[in-house]
Parts: C-alpha cells; structure tokens; sequence
C-alpha cells in the first residue's frame, strides 16, 4: 500500500530544544493523525487534525493540517527526555467517518525517531 | 478511554506450530485490524475487519488468516508459524467518530 514520506527519519536532539517533523503525499487526506511509540509499546494516538489549515495543540505539541490537505507537521516545543519515542504521522482519505466500505484504512509514514539527549 | 488488549505481550513459537493472537475492544468499535511492524518497514496492514464475521485482507495477508465472531474480538492465526513470521504484531479498532487506536503489541518470536 502507498506511504506518507515522513522526515526526518531519525533526529538526536538536545533537551530543552524544539523538534520539528512532518508528512507529505502525494494524495489529499481528509485527516491527519499523530502517533507517538514508546519502545516495546503500541503506538498511542496524539493529536487527530480534521480541516485543512486547522492548528491544534496538545500540551507542548502542536500539529498543523497543511492547506494543501497534503501534508502535515508536528512540533514538540522545549522537549524532555520522556518525549523519546518514535512518531509516526497517518493519513485517512474520508474525514472523521471510519466507518463504511473503504473508509477504514489509514495510510501510515515510516516514523521519526526522537532521541533526547539529557 | 479506548482500551485496545492483547493476550500476550510475548510468544516464542516453533517452526510449523498454529499461532493464536487474541485481541479484545471495549469501545464498540466496527472496524478492527491486526498489523505487522519491521525495522524499516513501517506498520504494514495483514487483514481488517469492518463488521462481525466480515474480514478483508490488507496488504500482506499471505500465511495469516483471522477471524471475528464477536464485535469485540478479533483473532489472528498463523496457521503454520515460519521464521519470517517474526515480528511485532499490532492490533487496532476505529469506529464512527473514533480514530485508530492500537493495543500494545504482541512480539512473536518463531524458532
């Protein structure tokens, strides 16, 4: 099935900074979805963005539905040694409705690895 | 809260041996889905499910069957566990309104 690019792929980064990531396709998606996972964890849902241009906050990330509807970013503001993990972005073609033939299937980025230097 | 569970967490599994994978939803979800996840390779779709006793298969269905016989369960088999069947295995649910959430992983090791 098709992938969302996804950059960077890995990143080393120095507590305290900001982290900056994102997605692009090819294809419009009608949702964006953040996940984040934990090492030996299941990924675990962040933020869900649902109208282009739509800028949406969870505690220090922010997630922004690219204009476009073909892309999306996430940034993680002054970031902490427990925001390692590996984020992955997903994109979904039919809006806040998963139900309904064809309209389940999420199409996933490969992830960015974040590592938290203390 | 979504809960998502998966009977194991670990299985070390032979060669030839008929694997089990349970998955439990609380949320009354339609739509359940058991991926596979590989260094590298991202989340990759096996097979999904949008209604009870109704399955689809996804991306890499080869070697794997399921079932769903009730709304909150869903079960993935391998029928004849091979080496190249070692992986992470991901479980998730979606419903109206409620997008995918994952249970916490199986890691299946087959010797």
């Amino acid at each position: 099935g098709q992938q969302l690019n996804q950059s960077p792929q890995s990143m080393f980064i120095q507590e305290g900074e900001d982290v900056s990531m994102n997605c692009t396709s090819s294809s419009i998606f009608n949702t964006w979805l953040w996940y984040k996972q934990d090492p030996g964890e299941g990924p675990v849902l962040l933020i869900a963005l649902y109208k282009a241009g739509e800028l949406t906050s969870n505690g220090r990330l922010t997630a922004q539905f690219g204009i476009t509807r073909k892309d999306s970013f996430l940034n993680i503001s002054a970031s902490i040694p427990s925001d390692v993990g590996i984020y992955f972005c997903a994109g979904h073609r039919k809006g806040r409705s998963y139900s309904g033939a064809g309209s389940y299937q999420l199409t996933f980025g490969k992830g960015t690895k974040l590592s938290v230097i203390p | 809260d979504v809960k998502v569970t998966q009977s194991s967490r670990y299985l070390v599994k032979r060669t030839g041996e008929k694997v089990f994978l349970e998955c439990v939803q609380d949320m009354d979800h339609e739509n359940m889905f058991w991926y596979r996840q590989d260094p590298g390779l991202g989340l990759r779709l096996i097979y999904f499910s949008y209604d009870v006793k109704m399955k689809e298969k996804g991306d890499i269905p080869e070697g794997y069957s399921v079932s769903r016989e009730k709304k909150e369960r869903f079960s993935l088999i391998l029928e004849s566990a091979s080496t190249n069947q070692t992986s992470m295995y991901l479980c998730a649910s979606s419903g109206y309104n409620s997008p995918l959430h994952f249970g916490n992983g199986t890691r299946l090791t087959v010797t």
